[in-house]
């Protein structure tokens, strides 16, 4: 199957820093990525849907000014969590959608985000 | 609101038993349907994706079947084997997904 590449893998941050991680789709081309949160033992939680070339689109309830997303080309989307506090520690999941008929999900290996 | 439920949350078994895995689902005009690993820590794998015009897909000892109509859908693993060992989810176009089922097989 297709390849999505998510970096960091896990980052430890203090309180008041931002951080990016970054979502790859390695041998294909995603025009919409997604961005997930996922609290233990409890399923995804969808924060929003990542256009290349447009402004991400935002679930209710999810800050947008907090978690900034760029989709700026077909191959990589970013999330940039600002001014990160210790309840957004969390594992963030990307996937990318495949541009074929089934519009199949292709999800990277997560990043687990402490901040201290 | 858009749920879907798995059952059973969880499920420890001998090494060989033949496992249905079950998915219910409140919106019946769903697009398609995939089902997912998930190891522990670690990002989704997906299994099987189903169509809403398919009843069914198969890979390996896996088969997912869909019925729109009673918004089910079941992942049948065939000759368990530790190496299933994960939680497995299901969601639909790409926004809604169950809480899982954490599957174990024990030698």
């Amino acid at each position: 199957g297709a390849v999505v590449s998510q970096h960091p893998s896990w980052v430890i941050c203090k309180s008041g820093t931002s951080v990016k991680i970054e979502c790859r789709s390695l041998d294909f081309q995603a025009t919409t990525m997604f961005w997930y949160r996922q609290f233990p033992k409890q399923s995804l939680m969808l924060m929003a849907t990542s256009n290349e070339g447009s402004k991400a689109t935002y679930e209710q309830g999810v800050e947008k000014d907090k978690f900034l997303i760029n989709h700026a080309s077909l191959t990589l989307s970013t999330l940039t969590v600002t001014s990160a506090h210790p309840e957004d520690s969390s594992f963030y999941i990307c996937s990318a959608q495949s541009t074929g008929p089934t519009g199949e999900l292709f999800f990277g290996e997560g990043s687990r985000l402490t901040v201290l | 609101k858009q749920e879907v439920t798995q059952i059973p949350a969880a499920l420890s078994v001998p090494e060989g038993e033949n496992l249905v895995l079950n998915c219910s689902f409140t919106d019946s005009a769903i697009y398609n349907l995939q089902w997912f690993r998930q190891d522990p820590g670690k990002g989704l794998t997906s299994l099987l994706l189903i169509q809403s015009s398919q009843r069914e897909q198969t890979s390996g000892r896996l088969n997912a079947s869909l019925d729109k109509s009673s918004g089910r859908s079941t992942l049948y693993i065939a000759a368990s084997q530790p190496g299933d060992s994960a939680t497995y989810l299901c969601g639909y176009d790409k926004l809604i997904f169950g809480t899982g089922t954490r599957l174990q097989v024990f030698p």
